[in-house]
């Protein structure tokens, strides 16, 4: 299958600062990526969905100006997180799309913040 | 709304066995189908593609689709302890893909 990485695996910062996440396609150019959040035991939340050259497209109850998500070229997608709070300490997932719709996730990120 | 459902068990199958997990969805003009497996503090990995009614082997898995009846299933045969693990069904339609919440497999030695 298509191979998806991210960086940082795990982080941990103060609150109040800032967070970026890097998602990239590594064999395979996606237009479209997504970003996801999952707290433990949890289902997998979708939080947006991220188009190459475009705004992303944000989930109800998801606030856009604390999650930015950049979309810069068809195999790099970024997530930051602004001003970070305890309650954002969870783990992000992205995946990227494929031409027949398969989606393939990234190891994920596990975001604590202090 | 569209709705992906799974019974989040856990389906405990002794080693050897053949475990089933089934999954139902609401929109019948879904296009496609995967399953994927996510460890405890994984990320989900994708096993399974089906985009056709009938089956679809892949070593020990197979995909089974049916459209008419709205489900799809993945067998596992010759269950491992390996294979316990949470299990999504994914439904596409029109390049979005709704999640059902996983059904988690235990496989006991």
């Amino acid at each position: 299958g298509a191979v998806v990485s991210q960086h940082p695996s795990r982080v941990i910062c103060k609150s109040g600062t800032s967070v970026k996440i890097e998602c990239r396609s590594l064999d395979f150019q996606a237009t479209t990526m997504f970003w996801y959040r999952q707290f433990p035991k949890q289902s997998l939340m979708l939080m947006a969905t991220s188009n190459e050259g475009s705004k992303a497209t944000y989930e109800q109850g998801v606030e856009k100006d604390k999650f930015l998500i950049n979309h810069a070229s068809l195999t790099l997608s970024t997530l930051t997180v602004t001003s970070a709070h305890p309650e954002d300490s969870s783990f992000y997932i992205c995946s990227a799309r494929t031409y027949r719709d398969e989606q393939f996730f990234g190891p994920g990120t596990r975001l604590t913040v202090l | 709304q569209k709705e992906v459902e799974q019974n989040s068990g856990p389906l405990s199958v002794p080693e050897g066995a053949i475990a089933s997990l089934n999954c139902t969805y609401s929109d019948r003009g879904s296009q496609s189908f995967f399953w994927y497996r996510q460890y405890s503090g994984k990320s989900p990995e994708l096993i399974m593609s089906i985009y056709s009614n009938g089956d679809k082997e892949d070593g020990r898995f197979t995909a089974q689709l049916n459209k008419a009846s709205q489900y799809v299933s993945l067998l596992i045969r010759d269950s491992q302890p390996s294979d316990s693990a949470t299990y999504l069904c994914a439904v596409n339609k029109d390049s979005t893909l709704t999640f059902g919440k996983g059904t988690m497999l235990l496989v006991s030695p």
